[in-house]
């Protein structure tokens, strides 16, 4: 089993300034087959980055992923109101499939 | 466009029978694994397992012994079954869509909340 583990377990940030999550395997990612979620209270997980750099459709620019093998980033270049939120990454490259444990990003 | 769609009891008892389904809708059917997720209240995600299309499955190990994904081409439909539930069994549970070797972007279902309380 693929085990991720998601750091730092929070970041207290302000709007505008620059946010940098980590995600790492412990093993190499299949394919590079990585995602990374956002997930607001009450709502479900909405599809942010897959194949550890293609953004989703609708996602705007300022949201980017990094990385290979084994480490891979998600960045979001200047954090707007919306964005406060948690974040999880997740393998689907191979059998079980796994989630991080997430990083939430709040409000400083 | 693809989407998926799924439904099922809301609503269960504790020792009884969770069963949801997940309706593709466009697309391909093959060329896919398609999975089951769950998230209790408050919790992370935890992936059940997940099936293709021609009904090769693999399981999470520790929901192995009480759950079943089957697939049913023609209505271009899978399924999960769960028994017997528990409390701990509550949660929001997702289908998605998941690629096997092409670059397509992982699909969810909207989610379907389960609660089960005696």
């Amino acid at each position: 089993e693929t085990v991720l583990t998601q750091s730092p377990g929070a970041l207290s940030l302000s709007p505008g300034e620059r946010a940098t999550l980590s995600c790492r395997a412990s093993q190499s990612v299949r394919s590079n087959y990585l995602a990374w979620y956002q997930q607001k209270p009450g709502l479900a997980p909405r599809l942010l980055i897959y194949g550890a750099s293609s953004r989703a459709t609708g996602i705007p620019d300022r949201f980017s992923g990094t990385g290979s093998g084994t480490d891979f980033t998600l960045t979001i270049s200047r954090l707007e109101p919306e964005d406060f939120a948690v974040y999880y990454c997740q393998q689907y490259g191979s059998s079980p499939l796994t989630f991080g444990g997430g990083t939430k990003v709040e409000i400083k | 466009q693809v989407q998926v769609q799924q439904w099922g009891a809301g609503l269960l008892k504790p020792s009884e029978t969770l069963s949801l389904t997940c309706a593709v809708y466009g697309g391909s059917f093959s060329g896919y694994y398609w999975s089951w997720i769950r998230q209790p209240p408050g919790k992370g995600l935890e992936w059940i397992g997940e099936i293709n299309h021609s009904g090769s499955t693999n399981y999470n190990p520790s929901l192995k012994s009480r759950v079943t994904i089957s697939v049913d081409t023609s209505k271009r439909q899978f399924f999960l079954i769960m028994s017997p539930v528990t409390a701990a069994d509550s949660a929001v549970y997702y289908c998605a869509r998941y690629p096997v070797t092409d670059t397509s972007p992982p699909l969810w279902g909207q989610g379907t909340l389960v609660t089960v309380s005696s």
